[in-house]
């Protein structure tokens, strides 16, 4: 059963604390994403990486951490730097294709996503 | 203002009719994509049109792009209760590197 998978659902942190949440995916995409959703809002980029030990600060790094040491799984760590947390978090990943000299990437599949809560 | 801005915010339609939402955007694109999030969950891609198409189908879906206007729009045909859900445009600019830009969403009830 191939898949995108976030884990826990639905995360709770003391104030201070560091949390780090769960993405793995076993579809073999080249490329993962960490989004944020705000209630009401669109998504906003956090990190991304496509490809292995390599990764980009999308956004809204600040107060994030991330590692991509296996292509399947790409951890994200909330840190007691970000001021603001509580949020839904997703993660995605997608496929890469060539285009003349350039390398895209294809549409992209999302996690069913966490949601982190400040206590 | 974002990248990908949709518009209306929220809609409200009778089970039956037709969703009309657009996009707009400011910059070069390669290609824009449509996703669809059912509350509390993952998004779910629905259709990507590239820079040099203009109109695109799935199903009940139709997608069409003016890049002259930087604008695109999703039409929902024939509506039904379980189109219930936020619509998302995304922009893979070409200035960007491989990443999507976001816009707010519009939330459609469909009323049964």
């Amino acid at each position: 059963d191939g898949g995108i998978t976030q884990s826990p659902k639905y995360l709770f942190r003391k104030e201070g604390q560091n949390v780090t949440l769960s993405c793995e995916q076993n579809l073999n995409h080249d490329a993962m994403y960490w989004y944020r959703q705000d209630p009401g809002q669109g998504l906003r980029l956090i990190y991304y990486s496509q490809i292995v030990n390599d990764f980009q600060k999308g956004d809204i790094a600040e107060g994030y951490s991330v590692s991509r040491e296996k292509k399947e799984s790409f951890p994200l760590t909330v840190t007691s730097a970000q001021k603001n947390p509580t949020a839904f978090y997703l993660c995605a990943s997608s496929t890469k294709i060539l285009s003349g000299p350039r390398t895209r990437y294809n549409e992209q599949f999302f996690g069913p996503g966490t949601r982190l809560t400040v206590l | 203002s974002q990248q990908g801005e949709e518009d209306p915010q929220a809609l409200s339609i009778q089970e039956g009719e037709n969703a009309t939402m657009n996009c707009s955007y400011k910059t070069s694109i390669n290609n824009l994509q449509w996703y669809r999030q059912n509350s509390g969950r993952g998004l779910v891609h629905l259709i990507l049109i590239r820079s040099n198409e203009r109109e695109k189908h799935s199903g009940r879906l139709r997608v069409t792009l003016d890049t002259s206007k930087k604008s695109s729009s999703l039409l929902i045909t024939a509506s039904r209760a379980a189109d219930t859900a936020s619509y998302f445009c995304a922009t893979d600019e070409v200035a960007a590197g491989n990443k999507l830009t976001f816009g707010g969403g519009t939330r459609v009830l469909v009323k049964p």
